[in-house]
């Protein structure tokens, strides 16, 4: 069965400091994995898109890596700030030949405090 | 400015009275698909549709129709809707073809059913 599981659930930190969020999945075919950042009532926008050959990639403050041996990807932030304070969630995508399909995780709540 | 637009933000309904969620894009995007959004669930995929005249199944399509007589359009029907419907509703769009397409959400449509 496809899955997408994301930790932790939710994540307070204070503003400027660092923080990483953790994603493992078990999609077949893989094409490839997102990022997508959430702010409570809006749609996602994605962070960050990488492909089965990318380990790494990075969005401004935002750095994504991915092991596709070990089907694992996390997200670090770098100097937070309150505005990233949001669900953020790790979607991986099917190969277009089975219609492209996103596999949603269930997300990270991040609260950044001052 | 390219954008999925969703109509209306917020809907109040009640039981077994038909309704019409819009989505409308402007990027000339051949794929679109509606989502729903439940606490602990993540986004779920109701109907997705490859281009006009072609709408398949999502995860969870019972209680939905959908249509796509236009590339732009791509209505999220309920005939009959139930409290169970009450959801958080998305509606995405992007390119087909490539490896990697990126999607565009809209804002959301939160709808209660009483």
């Amino acid at each position: 069965k496809n899955q997408v599981e994301q930790s932790p659930q939710s994540l307070i930190i204070l503003e400027g400091k660092n923080c990483t969020l953790q994603c493992n999945y078990t999609v077949s075919p893989f094409s490839n994995l997102r990022w997508y950042k959430q702010d409570t009532g809006r749609g996602p926008v994605s962070l960050t898109i990488m492909t089965f050959s990318e380990n790494t990639k990075s969005n401004g403050r935002y750095t994504a890596t991915l092991d596709a041996d070990t089907k694992q990807s996390s997200l670090h932030i770098t100097a937070s700030q309150l505005s990233d304070s949001a669900s953020y969630i790790c979607v991986v995508s099917l190969l277009y030949n089975q219609g492209g399909k996103l596999i949603f995780g269930q997300g990270t709540e991040l609260s950044v405090k001052p | 400015e390219a954008q999925v637009t969703q109509n209306p933000r917020y809907l109040i309904t009640v039981t077994g009275k038909k309704l019409t969620v819009t989505c409308s894009q402007n990027m000339n995007h051949e794929y679109m698909s509606w989502y729903r959004q439940d606490p602990g669930l993540g986004l779920r995929q109701i109907y997705y549709s490859m281009n006009v005249e072609v709408t398949d199944k999502g995860d969870v399509p019972e209680g939905y129709k959908v249509s796509r007589k236009e590339k732009r359009n791509f209505p999220l029907i309920l005939e009959s809707p139930s409290p169970n419907q009450t959801s958080l509703y998305f509606c995405a769009s992007s390119p087909l073809g490539g490896v990697v397409t990126e999607a565009f959400f809209g804002q959301g449509t939160r709808l209660t059913v009483v």
